[in-house]
């Protein structure tokens, strides 16, 4: 069975960072592409990052370039999100999702429960 | 302000058959696939349909997606109460390099 497991959200003043982790299991991690999307309650999802099989190909949305960094261990079958310089419009729900090809596709076949980032003084 | 456009709500009757449009342009529908995604409340969103007209195995086959230009649409048929969810259409986008996603229409069934 597929599982993914996000860790890592919580309160965060604004400036500061904070480091998503999320643990995958039931499938070959390292075949995969990944990514992180977030989403405000109440509203649709909105894609954060994306890192191909082997970390060569990655993207991110401009809402989060330059302060947000993505990668992931395949000897952990892990994958991570550093967030710098968080802002107020960053808190959401957190998902981790499985891609269904090993390049950067928008074919999310598994999604973690979220962690939820919440950027407040 | 979302890239693809979607109507905020669509509603049918038990066993009916109603469509969801998704509109977008020539850097996203245009020259990718569309998927959509069903999200029930509080729960992550389900993919329901990748590669314009795929189904993910266990996806039942009231559940059908099709594309013309740079729109899409996802259409249900035999309607049932548990289909009463937010739908999101998601494509590749060129311009921006990333997964853009819909704003979502939400279903009633009455």
């Amino acid at each position: 069975e597929v599982q993914l497991v996000e860790s890592g959200g919580g309160l965060v003043q604004p400036g500061r960072s904070l480091r998503l982790s999320c643990a995958a299991s039931g499938f070959t991690f390292d075949d995969y592409a990944m990514h992180w999307v977030r989403q405000v309650p109440g509203k649709g999802p909105e894609w954060v990052s994306g890192i191909s099989w082997n970390s060569d190909s990655i993207g991110y949305a401009d809402s989060v370039k330059g302060r947000f960094t993505i990668s992931r261990d395949n000897a952990k079958n892990s994958l991570y999100l550093q967030m710098n310089s968080l802002r107020a419009e960053d808190t959401a729900l957190y998902y981790c999702a499985k891609d269904m090809a090993q390049q950067l596709t928008p074919w999310f076949d598994y999604w973690g429960q979220g962690t939820l980032v919440t950027v407040s003084s | 302000q979302s890239v693809l456009t979607q109507p905020p709500s669509a509603s049918g009757t038990p066993g009916q058959r109603v469509t969801i449009s998704c509109s977008g342009s020539s850097s996203n529908i245009g020259s990718n696939t569309v998927n959509w995604y069903q999200q029930l409340p509080g729960t992550a969103p389900k993919l329901l349909i990748y590669s314009n007209n795929q189904r993910p195995s266990g996806v039942p086959d009231r559940f059908s997606g099709s594309k013309s230009g740079t729109s899409a649409s996802l259409a249900i048929s035999g309607l049932q109460s548990a289909d009463e969810a937010d739908y999101y259409c998601a494509a590749w986008d060129d311009s921006l390099n990333g997964v853009v996603f819909g704003g979502g229409t939400k279903l009633t069934v009455l």
